[in-house]
Order: C-alpha cells, then structure tokens, then sequence
C-alpha cells in the first residue's frame, strides 16, 4: 500500500522557468511533509518541510504547498537551476503522539532535469 | 559538523559472509536509522535507535543485526544474506527533543551492498 506517491517519474524544464513537483497521500494521519534532493552516489539532502497546520512554506526559490482536502503537496522550484537537477522525493511523518520516533514514508521520486 | 559518514561505499559479499556496515555522526543526534534503497524505489525504514535503544524494527529478516554501541555510531551486521538483499544501505540521524524524534533526518552517502 503507497501511502505516499509521486506519480510523475520525470520532469524536464528549461533553467529560468518554473519546477513543480508533486505529491499526493492517502493518510489523512500524516502530519508533516518534508522533501528530500538526491544526488548520484548521494544520501537525500532535506530540503524544506511543512506542518499540516500550514498550507505554504518558503524557502528562497523554494516552495512547498499543502492542500489538506485534496491531500496533495507540491514543490515549486522558481528559478529552477541545472544544479537543482536531482531526484527529489516526498516524504511524511505521523507523529502520533510522539511514538513514531521521526518514521518517514517516502514517495518514489521525481527525478527532475534542468537544462540549460 | 552537518555530516554523517557510512563505510564502506561498497561491498561485496558472498552469501556466507559476514560483514558489517558503519555509520557515525557528532551532530549530537540522539536518533539514529537505517534504511534500505533498491534502484528506483524509495529509502524504505529498518530499524530506529533512540538513545541507543532499539525503537522501531520494521519485521527485517534477523540475519541483519544493528547495534548502536554509543550515541554517535551505528553498525549494521551482516550474515548469510541472499542476492536480494543487494540494495543501497543508508544511514540517517536526528534530534531528539521534546520526547520525540525531529522530523528533518541526516543521511549519509550510503554503501552500495553486493550480495554474490
């Protein structure tokens, strides 16, 4: 069961424009949102993060949103850089009450393509 | 010091082998994880550490054995693994505050494991 998806598997875009990756989850007990970049020969590097009581959370060129409703969160990547190309997954984190000791469920990944 | 290192990058074991993986961190981190990593797949969790007790074992097979001997290294050991089991190992640390783990996880570069 894929608690967390990223149904696109790549996204190419020219460097300059606008990067949206995004991420849809089908438990409504998740209640935080981070993203991870992934280099070749890399661990994920954590990249931004939003709690489900907020529905945007910026971070220089970087943007996440959240819509609760429709259980969806996307990364927005303005300008986007050929350095940002990397895989970039989406993950939650059910804190249940402190017990989840930081569990993370992770999305497939998007790997996204920045040209010059 | 934002790092955490893991040795080997690589390994190669045959399925009688035993071997183990090490991770270490100084961030002061009292969370510490493994996850494994097949191609194209998400980081899927192993097992949690905190305060250098097993909190979370995610039903993984006992031939892999953590141990978390101080509040800076962990090791994964290894015996009698199947062809399987050849993935990407990664290493992940956290705060701990509050009687909870922080959401936002450190990983390491990963060892490549190769089981022959």
């Amino acid at each position: 069961d894929q608690q967390v998806k990223q149904n696109s598997p790549s996204l190419s875009v020219q460097e300059g424009r606008i990067s949206i990756l995004n991420c849809d989850y089908t438990n409504s007990m998740f209640d935080y949102f981070l993203w991870y970049k992934k280099y070749p020969a890399e661990g994920p590097t954590f990249l931004i993060s939003i709690s489900s009581i907020k529905d945007k959370n910026e971070d220089g060129r970087f943007t996440v949103f959240l819509n609760k409703s429709a259980k969806h969160l996307s990364l927005h990547i303005v300008p986007s850089q050929p350095g940002d190309s990397a895989v970039y997954f989406c993950a939650a984190s059910l804190n249940a009450g402190g017990t989840s000791y930081g569990k993370l469920t992770f999305g497939q990944g998007t790997i996204l393509t920045v040209h010059p | 010091d934002t790092e955490v290192t893991q040795t080997p990058k690589h390994l190669v074991m045959g399925m009688t082998n035993k071997k183990s993986l090490k991770c270490e961190q100084h961030m002061g981190h009292r969370a510490m994880y493994w996850y494994k990593q097949k191609a194209k797949k998400p980081p899927e969790l192993m097992f949690v550490y905190s305060y250098e007790k097993l909190s979370i074992n995610e039903s993984v097979p006992s031939r892999f054995s953590p141990e978390c001997p101080n509040s800076s290294l962990l090791n994964l050991h290894l015996h009698a693994l199947q062809p399987e089991d050849s993935a990407l190992y990664l290493c992940a640390s956290s705060h701990w505050r509050l009687g909870t783990a922080d959401y936002e996880q450190y990983f390491g570069p990963g060892t490549r494991l190769t089981v022959t």
